[in-house]
């Protein structure tokens, strides 16, 4: 089966760090996706985990665990901007790829 | 620039009218589309996959005869969504992607459909 799941809703202030975590059972799983979305607006991706660790792309970071199905989104200097829904995706090949239900976040000043 | 171009980004119509749905990859081959539906504070739901020449792949529960997928070339996919009721307004997305392999999908900017 396919089950995706992420925290409904975080808070945190403009400049801080935060941390959204996934955790995910798929059949077959070959990668995990992260995007963003702003409400009305069709999702972008942000990174694409393949190998377990750490990839750092500027202020977003992404990590994989593949043995304790287990990813994170790591946003650092938290902007106003980056409120948004997150959502954790995982790739099961042939380029179905299944969403979790995102992760609402608020930046508040 | 937009590599998945997605037409009407916005639709309201009577209830009982068919809508039609465009996606085109603008500047590579696609021979698989997807489409997604999502309802206000929900995940991307995968609605069918599009194949281009041959039958679109449905998920379960989707009905196929309610929303036919055309993917008559390999830089266009249609949906459209037949005697459209009101239970059918959702934020409807395609998406594409641009090689082989697990890369990450291109989405089109998504219509808004609300029957009345």
């Amino acid at each position: 089966g396919q089950n995706i799941d992420q925290p409904t809703e975080m808070t945190a202030t403009e400049g801080a760090i935060v941390q959204i975590n996934c955790t995910y059972q798929t059949s077959g799983f070959n990668g995990l996706f992260w995007y963003q979305q702003h409400a009305g607006e069709a999702p972008t991706f942000l990174s694409y985990n393949v190998l377990d660790g750490l990839e750092e792309k500027g202020r977003f970071s992404s990590f994989l665990s593949r043995s304790k199905g287990y990813s994170y989104l790591l946003l650092k200097e938290l902007q106003m901007k980056d409120s948004a829904s997150y959502l954790c995706a995982g790739s099961t090949g042939g380029f179905k790829t299944i969403f979790g239900a995102g992760t609402r976040l608020f930046v508040k000043a | 620039g937009a590599v998945v171009s997605q037409h009407p980004s916005w639709v309201i119509c009577k209830s009982g009218t068919s809508v039609k749905i465009e996606c085109r990859s603008l500047d590579f081959q696609a021979t698989t589309m997807f489409w997604y539906r999502q309802f206000p504070k929900q995940s991307l739901m995968l609605m069918a996959t599009s194949n281009e020449g041959s039958k679109a792949t449905y998920e379960q529960g989707v009905e196929k005869d309610k929303f036919l997928i055309n993917h008559a070339s390999l830089t266009l996919s249609t949906l459209t969504v037949t005697s459209a009721h009101p239970e059918d307004s959702s934020f409807y997305i395609c998406s594409a992607g641009a090689g082989m392999g697990n890369q990450p999908q291109h989405f089109g900017d998504g219509t808004r459909l609300s029957i009345l």
